[in-house]
C-alpha cells in the first residue's frame, strides 16, 4: 500500500535555529501534501496545503515566513521551521494525496515528527 | 466553514463489549465524505472507515460500522467486540466534495480494559 516516510521522528533544537522535516512518498506520486500540527491531547490542525511545483496555501493564522514548505518533486515535501522558538514545540504530521485519486483511501499520513525547542 | 464536533473526550469499554463514538458535523454542502481515523500511542494516523454522503447504506469494515444520519448530520462509529488494540484516539473527519482538505474533530480517547 501507499507509504509516506516522515523524518525525523523527533528532533530537539535550540531556540533561534531552523529545523527541516521531510516527507517522502515511497511508492506513489504525491501531487498534494498537507501539513498538520498537533498539540498534546488535541486534534490535527491543518497548517498548509502544497501542490507539486507551486506555492503552498497556508491556513489563516499560520505564518508562511516561519513555516516554509517546499514541494519541488512528486515524492518529496519539506517543512522548515525557521527561527524556532519554544512555542513552536509540537507534533507535526504530513499527509499525502496521490493522483489519480485512489478513492477515499487516497490520503496517507506520515508517522509524525515531535519537535522540541529548548 | 465546516465544523466537526466530538462531544465525548474520553470513553472506556471492556474487552469484547461494544462501544459507540459520537460525531456531528455542520455543512451546507450536499456532496461530501466522512471518515473515522484512529491514532494509537504511536501517533500514526490510520483510516478506520469512510462514508460517502450520497450513499444511504452505512459503511462497515469488519468490527467497525457507522450510523450515518445525513439529515441530523450525525456520523457515529460503533466498535463491536472491542479489543485491547483498539485503545487509541479516534478522530472524526469531514471532506468537502469540492475541496481536498480534511477537517478533524477534537477526538475521543478510547480505553479498552480487561
Amino acid at each position: 500500500g501507499a507509504v509516506v516516510s516522515q523524518h525525523p521522528s523527533w528532533v530537539i533544537c535550540k531556540s533561534g535555529t531552523s529545523v527541516k522535516i521531510e516527507c517522502r512518498s515511497l511508492d506513489f506520486q504525491a501531487t498534494t501534501m498537507f501539513w498538520y500540527r498537533q498539540f498534546p491531547k488535541q486534534s490535527l490542525m491543518l497548517m498548509a496545503t502544497s501542490n507539486e511545483g507551486s506555492k503552498a496555501t497556508y491556513e489563516q493564522g499560520v505564518e508562511k515566513d516561519k513555516f516554509l514548505i517546499n514541494h519541488a518533486s512528486l515524492t518529496l515535501s519539506t517543512l522548515t521551521v525557521t527561527s524556532a522558538h519554544p512555542e513552536d514545540s509540537s507534533f507535526y504530521i504530513c499527509s499525502a494525496r496521490a493522483l489519480p485519486h485512489r478513492g477515499l483511501r487516497g490520503y496517507t499520513f506520515g508517522s509524525g515528527t515531535r519537535l522540541t525547542v529548548v | 466553514a465546516q465544523t466537526v464536533t466530538q462531544s465525548q473526550p474520553e470513553m472506556s469499554v471492556q474487552e469484547a463489549e461494544t462501544v459507540t463514538l459520537s460525531c456531528t458535523y455542520d455543512t451546507s454542502e450536499n456532496n461530501y465524505y466522512l471518515f473515522w481515523y484512529k491514532q494509537p500511542p504511536s501517533r500514526q494516523m490510520i483510516l478506520v472507515i469512510r462514508q460517502e454522503a450520497y450513499k444511504q447504506q452505512n459503511a462497515t469494515e469488519n468490527r467497525f460500522s457507522v450510523n450515518f444520519q445525513k439529515a441530523a448530520k450525525s456520523f457515529s462509529l460503533k466498535i463491536s467486540d472491542s479489543q485491547l488494540g483498539d485503545t487509541a484516539m479516534y478522530f472524526c473527519a469531514f471532506m468537502s466534495g469540492t475541496a481536498s482538505k480534511l477537517t478533524f474533530g477534537t477526538g475521543t480517547r478510547l480505553q479498552v480494559t480487561l
